[in-house]
């Protein structure tokens, strides 16, 4: 599975829009970009995920550039309760590959302030 | 409401006693999935099973034992083999087997080992 890149950490006011990035530039044909998120002490979250389109669900948009080397996840109104560590994870589609195991890398981790 | 829970929340045992985990769900999903969190650190998975009544050993199963005798559950037992078991332990599942079949986490346990 490709290799993903995020900031450490990012900060966002409440009620504003929070912009996440994640560079994959090595991803390949078939693999999906999903995002999790962990909020302290809890189990991850999971937010969404595409494979090219551009996708929106009730929690968020994902903006996937046209190159598919990166990928934004969009908050529209954070809240405090937005506050988490966020993971981008690149997976591939074939079927009996990684066999499920989700190898989070560092993620960002997202202060909203209000 | 259709979800995982794991139980307990917190748990601390003294060195040399085993210790079982408790994960269940009742989303009909196939795949189950136990994941060892370090502090500030991602997933390492332990055991992953795509069906009742079979399971695989992940990247760290040394220590650990699964059953899978139903659908809904799958405990894990903390042996006194595992030389460091003190870590939150998440417990996840899958519609299906699929890499990119989206997992869902139950809220972890937190065990001490005193």
């Amino acid at each position: 599975d490709a290799k993903t890149t995020q900031p450490t950490s990012m900060d966002c006011a409440e009620g504003r829009a929070a912009n996440l990035p994640c560079n994959h530039s090595t991803i390949s044909g078939n693999e999906y970009v999903y995002w999790y998120r962990q909020i302290h002490s809890q189990g991850p979250q999971y937010i969404i995920h595409g494979l090219k389109n551009n996708e929106t669900n009730e929690m968020a948009s994902l903006i996937i550039t046209e190159d598919r080397k990166s990928s934004t996840l969009i908050l529209p109104h954070a809240t405090l309760r937005d506050t988490a560590v966020y993971y981008c994870i690149v997976l591939s589609g074939n079927y009996g590959g990684s066999q499920g195991n989700l190898i989070f890398g560092k993620g960002t981790k997202l202060s909203v302030k209000p | 409401d259709g979800g995982i829970t794991q139980s307990p929340k917190y748990l601390f045992r003294k060195e040399g006693q085993n210790v079982t985990l408790s994960c269940e769900q009742n989303l009909n999903h196939d795949a189950m999935y136990w994941y060892r969190q370090d502090p500030g650190q991602g997933l390492r998975l332990i055991y992953y099973s795509q069906i009742v009544n079979d399971f695989q050993k992940g990247d760290i199963a040394e220590g650990y034992s699964v059953s899978r005798e139903k659908k809904e559950s799958f405990p894990l037992t903390v042996t006194s083999a595992q030389k460091n078991p003190t870590a939150f332990y998440l417990c996840a599942s899958s519609i299906g087997p699929r890499s990119t079949d989206t997992q869902y986490f139950g809220p972890g346990t937190r065990l001490t080992v005193l």
